[in-house]
C-alpha cells in the first residue's frame, strides 16, 4: 500500500529552537495538506498546496511558521522559534483532489504523525 | 464556511453489539463528500467510509455503514457487532472538491469509542 512518510515521529527541544517537519506524499498526489491536532483545538489545518502551489495558509502563525513545497515528493513544515504552545501531533495527508466526479479521487491519505514536545 | 459538528464526546459499547456515531454539518453547497475518519491509540488516521454527496444510497464497508441524510445534513456512522479492535477516537469530516480554493478537508471535534470485552 501507498504511504505517507513522515518525519521525525517524535521530537524534543527546547523553546526557541528551530523545528523541521518533513512529508513526503503518496506519488502522484496533487494536494498535500498539514494539520495540527491538540487536545483542545482538535484537528486544525494549518496549510495546504496543490500542485506544489499553497493555496491556504491561513490557519497558519506566520511569524513562526512556514510551510514549503520544494520539490513533488518532499513537504516541509518549519516553526522558527519554536515554542511551548506548538507542542502538538502535526500530521501531513496528501489526496488525489479533483473537480470531477471520481471513484478513486478525493480522499486523503494521513502520515503517521509527527509528535512535537517543546519544553 | 463548512462546519462538522460531533454532539457525542464518548461512547462505550459491548463487544459485538451495535453503536451509532451521529454527525451534523453545514453546508450551503450541493456536491460534497462525507467521511469517517477513525484514529486508534496508535494515532495513526485511517479512512473507514466515504460518501459522494450525489449518490442516494449510503455507503457500506463491512460491519461500518452510514445514514446519510441530505437534506437534514445528517451523517451517522453505525458499527456492527463491534470488536475489541474498534476502539479509537472517530471523526467525522466534509470536503467540498468544488470549490477551487477550498479543497480541504475539516474534521468534527471527534467521538471516543471504548468497546468493551
Amino acid at each position: 500500500d501507498a504511504r505517507v512518510t513522515q518525519t521525525p515521529r517524535h521530537k524534543v527541544t527546547e523553546m526557541g529552537q528551530e523545528v523541521t517537519m518533513r512529508c513526503q506524499p503518496i506519488l502522484g498526489h496533487n494536494t498535500v495538506f498539514w494539520y495540527r491536532q491538540t487536545m483542545m483545538q482538535g484537528l486544525e489545518l494549518l496549510a495546504y498546496f496543490r500542485n506544489r502551489a499553497p493555496l491556504d495558509d491561513s490557519g497558519m502563525p506566520k511569524d513562526r511558521f512556514s510551510a514549503e513545497m520544494p520539490d513533488a515528493t518532499l513537504a516541509t513544515l518549519k516553526i522558527q522559534p519554536s515554542e511551548p504552545r506548538d507542542s502538538a501531533v502535526y500530521f501531513c495527508a496528501s489526496g488525489l483532489v479533483l473537480t470531477l466526479q471520481s471513484s478513486g479521487a478525493n480522499v486523503l491519505t494521513f502520515g503517521a504523525g509527527s509528535r512535537l514536545t517543546v519544553l | 464556511a463548512q462546519t462538522v459538528t460531533q454532539s457525542q464526546p464518548e461512547m462505550s459499547v459491548q463487544e459485538a453489539e451495535t453503536v451509532t456515531l451521529s454527525c451534523t454539518y453545514d453546508t450551503s453547497e450541493n456536491n460534497y463528500y462525507l467521511f469517517w475518519y477513525k484514529q486508534p491509540p496508535s494515532r495513526q488516521m485511517i479512512l473507514v467510509i466515504r460518501q459522494e454527496a450525489y449518490k442516494q444510497q449510503n455507503a457500506t464497508e463491512n460491519r461500518f455503514s452510514v445514514n446519510f441524510q441530505k437534506a437534514a445534513k445528517s451523517f451517522s456512522l453505525k458499527i456492527s457487532d463491534s470488536q475489541l479492535g474498534d476502539t479509537a477516537m472517530y471523526f467525522c469530516a466534509f470536503m467540498n472538491p468544488i470549490k477551487a480554493a477550498g479543497n480541504k478537508l475539516t474534521f468534527g471535534g471527534g467521538t471516543r469509542v471504548l468497546v468493551k470485552p
